[in-house]
């Protein structure tokens, strides 16, 4: 298993530009997360995933875009990179239901918005 | 959602029992305590999780009050390995819909 994969690992921006971030899970997983961490903070969710055709929203949505066509795949859109979204991005994935529901994270994408 | 509150920082000796507390006094009666770290920039590590009882695996112990207002976090011989921000999570167990709301943490320092 390779677990949780995100690419790219670092990425830079300019002002307005748009661009998905990947991120990937090989364990069919139900749930799926991003989350931003600025430096010195803790780890604000974005948007969610309960399954394929179904997303919602978390504390931080505005600026970014979500899908999900296939259980395995929850890229995230920036529409209109700005400054404030410099920040690292960490997708999750965990099963749904009773158990344990650990999130496994992934390696994190390092973006700066210039 | 329940909010935690934990401190910012502690301090432990290597060896030693680190205990990290974590209020979470708005909790639910269907709403877990999650428990995880992480270290330097990774994404974070799961550590433990807990409803009511206590609990024990291979890394760690949770205590959880009666109220279920505040738990703890016991590691039980602390290593410098074990440097790392400790986050505690409140998430509702509902077969549908959840969220994972992470604090900002308690920056434990294993000092030699």
């Amino acid at each position: 298993n390779a677990g949780v994969t995100q690419t790219p690992k670092f990425q830079v921006l300019k002002t307005g530009q748009s661009m998905t971030l990947q991120c990937a899970q090989d364990m069919n997983h139900e749930y799926m997360s991003w989350y931003r961490q600025d430096p010195g903070m803790g780890l604000r969710l974005i948007h969610y995933s309960v399954g394929a055709g179904i997303t919602d929203q978390g504390e931080v949505p505005n600026g970014y875009n979500v899908s999900r066509s296939t259980t395995e795949d929850f890229p995230l859109r920036l529409l209109s990179a700005a400054p404030s979204q410099t920040s690292v991005y960490f997708c999750a994935s965990s099963r749904l239901g009773t158990g344990s529901n650990e999130q496994y994270f992934g390696p994190g994408t390092r973006l700066t918005v210039t | 959602d329940a909010k935690t509150t934990q401190p910012p920082s502690m301090d432990c000796a290597e060896g030693r029992a680190a205990n990290l507390p974590c209020n979470h006094s708005t909790i639910s009666g269907n709403e877990y305590v999650y428990w995880y770290r992480q270290i330097h920039s990774q994404g974070p590590q799961y550590i433990i999780h807990g409803l009511k009882n206590n609990e024990t695996n291979e890394m760690a112990s949770l205590i959880i009050t009666e109220d279920r207002k505040s738990s703890t976090l016991i590691l039980p011989h602390a290593t410098l390995r074990d440097t790392a921000v400790y986050y505690c999570i409140v998430r509702r167990t509902t077969s549908g819909t959840y969220k994972y709301i992470f604090g900002t943490g308690t920056r434990l320092k294993v000092l030699a």
